[in-house]
């Protein structure tokens, strides 16, 4: 595998499960990101990873946990969801955590929430 | 607060038609403006950065230009496959990366 990849590519939970979104990148990047991109909004920065530590949270409902165990892999942890979490969640790395570093992002999942 | 706007929502032209698509920003201290690219249900995949007033780069038929106050991205004789969204984003001196709506283009043969 090459690049960013995401699992699920699709998921559709009621709004008392748990579930897990897993994100690997194979680029060799110290940054990882979660972000949500809703119909008709910009992309929605979540959280921020740096060397495996968290570096940004953007005010996210605690429905959302995230875990990033190494600089390879990030997890997004969902517990008793809204229908308006229902939205396209991306995963992107970095080579480092700067703005100015580019980020290449994963093909997504799309979440549905019922 | 870093303002990201992007003109037109959508754009339809016919194959050949070339056009540009408007970035206009207001942020606190431009360190870099990134152009996208994204396809339905895929993620956006990078196109280019550029970090200062008059710079522009080129790959294929897409030309990107930077401004103080905003970027085009230039499509020349356009193809179906160019069909997407693009979209931009600014890179603040506070290490923030700002998105915009997009515009999603359709090219039709």
């Amino acid at each position: 595998e090459t690049g960013v990849t995401q699992t699920p590519r699709h998921l559709v939970m009621g709004m008392t499960n748990k579930k897990s979104l897993k994100c690997e990148q194979h680029l060799g990047h110290n940054a990882m990101y979660w972000y949500k991109q809703s119909a008709k909004k910009p992309l929605e920065l979540m959280f921020v990873y740096s060397l495996e530590e968290r570096v940004e949270n953007n005010s996210v409902p605690s429905r959302f946990s995230p875990e990033c165990p190494n600089s390879s892999h990030l997890f997004l942890h969902l517990h008793t969801l809204q229908p308006e979490d229902s939205a396209l969640y991306l995963c992107a790395s970095s080579l480092g955590s700067a703005s100015t570093d580019t980020q290449y992002f994963g093909p997504g999942t799309r979440l549905t929430v019922l | 607060e870093d303002q990201v706007t992007q003109s037109p929502e959508a754009l339809r032209l016919q194959e050949g038609e070339s056009s540009s698509l408007n970035c206009s920003y207001t942020v606190s201290g431009l360190r870099g403006l990134f152009w996208y690219r994204q396809d339905p249900g895929k993620g956006p995949e990078f196109l280019f950065t550029l970090y200062s007033a008059g710079e522009e780069k080129e790959k294929e038929r897409l030309k990107a230009t930077l401004t103080k106050k905003e970027s085009f991205l230039h499509i020349t004789a356009p193809k179906p496959e160019d069909s997407a969204t693009y979209l931009c984003a600014v890179a603040n001196a506070g290490n923030m990366l700002t998105f915009g709506g997009g515009t999603r283009l359709m090219v039709k043969p």
